[in-house]
């Protein structure tokens, strides 16, 4: 079946560590995105990619960086500058070209110890 | 930001029903979507409006005024199922931006 994989589920890192999570579609879907959720909050939009080879910074890219070198792939490196990296991460993918429906993967539950 | 507001919390009774409001502030606004979430789940797509009116689906409906910058999502026939997080989405530039949700639960 076609959908967002999105791994580790759950992620324990020290300060001071790069992680990266993984997000891999078969939904040849064009645009892809990374979301983080706080407690109580709405999900705010970290990156996002519209096509191979291009990303854009979305309204907390601060301490992120991203790389779309294939259509299926669009990994999330949490690196150290983040100040406050606990969080719940979500990916999501979306036809290009019209404002269509996005769907998600599962998450990525990210801790700091 | 796009200024999205909606109520953080709502309770009500199994077989009752509630409607959630949402307000944005948007120009050049696509249309607005509504995403159900379960605590430690992602998102699921509820429904979509572009034009203004009321679109039915099934339990759920979902009512958009564009020139008010204003939607709801109206539940009925409540199930304990239902108790979960509401959020509002609208939609620019090929890019969702998400209200903080409002929790609904659901009692006996």
């Amino acid at each position: 079946d076609g959908g967002i994989t999105q791994s580790p589920k759950y992620l324990f890192r020290k300060e001071g560590q790069n992680v990266t999570l993984s997000c891999e579609q078969n939904l040849n879907h064009d645009a892809m995105y990374w979301y983080r959720q706080d407690p109580g909050q709405g999900l705010r939009l970290i990156y996002y990619s519209q096509i191979v080879n291009d990303f854009q910074k979305g309204d907390i890219a601060e301490g992120y960086s991203v790389s779309r070198e294939k259509k299926e792939s669009f990994p999330l490196t949490v690196t150290s500058a983040q100040k406050n990296p606990t969080a719940f991460y979500l990916c999501a993918s979306m036809v290009a070209g019209l404002t269509g429906e996005l769907f998600f993967g599962e998450g990525s539950r990210l801790t700091v110890l | 930001g796009q200024n999205i507001d909606q109520p953080t919390e709502m309770t009500a009774t199994e077989g009752a029903i509630v409607q959630i409001n949402c307000t944005y502030q948007t120009s050049g606004f696509n249309g607005l979507f509504w995403y159900q979430q379960h605590a430690g789940e992602a998102p699921t797509f509820l429904s979509y409006n572009v034009l203004d009116g009321l679109e039915e689906k099934g339990r759920f409906s979902s009512f958009l005024s564009r020139s008010k910058g204003y939607s709801y999502l109206l539940l009925k026939e409540l199930q304990m199922k239902d108790s979960a997080s509401y959020l509002c989405a609208p939609s620019k530039d090929y890019k969702l931006s998400f209200g903080a949700g409002t929790t609904v639960t659901v009692r006996a």
